[in-house]
């Protein structure tokens, strides 16, 4: 079946680390994918997204992903976390309507 | 501007009571979406405006009815609904519906029902 996969369900940090936080999809063809992040009490906020071109794409904050098509893997990386990354990550990949993975909820610890 | 605007932020509502969720963007986007969210869980596609006209519809209950009035607002009609529909309710935008539009999403409605 069609999905999209998050392996971690929830990753905790300490300020300072390195963040990875990973995406797998199975659908074929081409597709567009996006990682979204959601504060909490904040609405859904658009960190990167990846249409074609630089399979190395560069968001807010900070964030960076890496779209390795052999793979199906669209990998969040962050390289030093702040507090303030607490929040709900979210990859979704857009075949023709945008379909969510399940989320990883990141926790840093000050 | 890229903002989208719903209201109200919270509903209470009884299972026997009609309201009414309101989203509205100013950004010229011509896609609109329902989600619904329930608590720690990822948004899950309800229904799809495509230039006004609703193009998708996920197997949704009859008990919520979508409306597009015009290519700024989009209406969700609620009517007898259940406790197990409490959960916040997300539309979102998009500059059209194919991609690779990214969506713009509103904070969404936080529907009660008791």
């Amino acid at each position: 079946a069609q999905s999209v996969s998050q392996h971690n369900h929830h990753v905790i940090l300490s300020e300072a680390a390195s963040l990875e936080l990973g995406c797998n999809y199975s659908y074929g063809g081409t597709v567009n994918l996006f990682w979204y992040v959601q504060y909490p009490g904040q609405h859904l906020q658009l960190l990167l997204k990846y249409f074609s071109g630089d399979p190395l794409v560069k968001g807010i904050k900070g964030f960076e992903a890496e779209f390795i098509k052999s793979k199906f893997s669209f990998n969040l990386r962050k390289p030093s976390v702040q507090w303030s990354d607490t929040a709900e990550y979210f990859c979704a990949v857009n075949p023709n309507d945008m379909r969510f993975g399940a989320g990883t909820r990141l926790t840093v610890k000050p | 501007d890229t903002e989208v605007t719903q209201t109200p932020k919270h509903l209470v509502m009884g299972m026997t009571n009609k309201k009414s969720l309101k989203c509205e963007q100013h950004m010229g986007h011509r896609a609109m979406y329902w989600y619904k969210q329930k608590a720690k869980k990822p948004p899950e596609l309800m229904f799809v405006y495509s230039y006004e006209k609703l193009s998708i519809n996920e197997s949704v209950p009859s008990r919520f009815s979508p409306e597009c009035p015009n290519s700024s607002l989009l209406n969700l009609h609620l009517h007898a609904l259940q406790p197990e529909d409490s959960a916040l309710y997300l539309c979102a935008s998009s500059q059209v519906r194919d991609s690779p539009y990214e969506q713009y999403f509103g904070p969404g409605t936080r529907l009660t029902v008791t």
